[in-house]
């Protein structure tokens, strides 16, 4: 059952570059994707979400872009800092009224000083 | 700012035996929900809670789990007998709606069945 896909288990990046995670869905029901970071030792942290009727939203250093057509978001960290080290997961869940996120794998992002 | 508080952080128990996993989530919150992740793998839903009835439950949550809230703040997972693959990270989660609205997790209970 991989209906949210991280393809990238890893990622390493240097300090003050720009960091792009990628996520793919499977289930064109999916309507609400978020983004999640975790530490080791930790749950996962909210980070930034992004509903089906826009294709961008930015908080911050944060920037997540969607594109339905290709069932495909993306997270953007700009500038990427040695604290943004942690895995990071993409969630989605279903219009309707379901409650449940699916999580994607993870990616684990490296930011070196 | 608020957080969701999980008790213990690390629970063994031999097969067979009960456990409760223990969590208070945000206090203005209405949804609740418990999540777990087996070593190496994705997290997954279990189950969510609203209104004191389960809204949503996963094909993993069978009659070994249930869930209660036994006053206004706790939440708790329960399983009856547990099994050497029950052995996970559970994460228990809040949100203040059901609908677009991000859930906000706990550290977690690591469960380890021997």
């Amino acid at each position: 059952d991989q209906q949210v896909k991280q393809n990238s288990p890893s990622l390493s990046v240097q300090e003050g570059r720009i960091s792009i995670l990628n996520c793919d869905y499977t289930n064109s029901m999916f309507d609400y994707f978020l983004w999640y970071k975790k530490y080791p030792a930790e749950g996962p942290t909210f980070l930034i979400s992004i509903s089906s009727i826009k294709d961008k939203n930015e908080d911050g250093r944060f920037t997540v872009f969607l594109n339905k057509s290709a069932k495909h978001l993306s997270l953007h960290i700009v500038p990427s800092q040695p604290g943004d080290s942690a895995v990071y997961f993409c969630a989605a869940s279903e219009a309707g009224g379901s409650e449940k996120l699916v999580f994607g794998k993870g990616t684990k992002l490296t930011v070196n000083p | 700012e608020p957080e969701v508080t999980q008790t213990p952080s690390h629970q063994v128990t031999q097969m067979g035996q009960e456990v409760i996993l223990r969590c208070v989530p945000i206090s203005n919150h209405l949804y609740f929900y418990w999540y777990r992740q087996i070593l190496g793998q994705k997290v997954e839903f279990l189950v969510s809670f609203y209104n004191n009835e389960i809204s949503e439950k996963s094909e993993i949550f069978d009659d070994q789990f249930s869930v209660e809230r036994p006053d206004g703040s706790n939440f708790t997972l329960k399983i009856r007998s547990t099994k050497l693959e029950d052995s996970a990270m559970y994460f228990c989660a809040s949100s203040d709606s059901s609908y677009n609205s991000p859930l906000h997790f706990g550290n977690g209970t690591r469960l380890t069945v021997t």
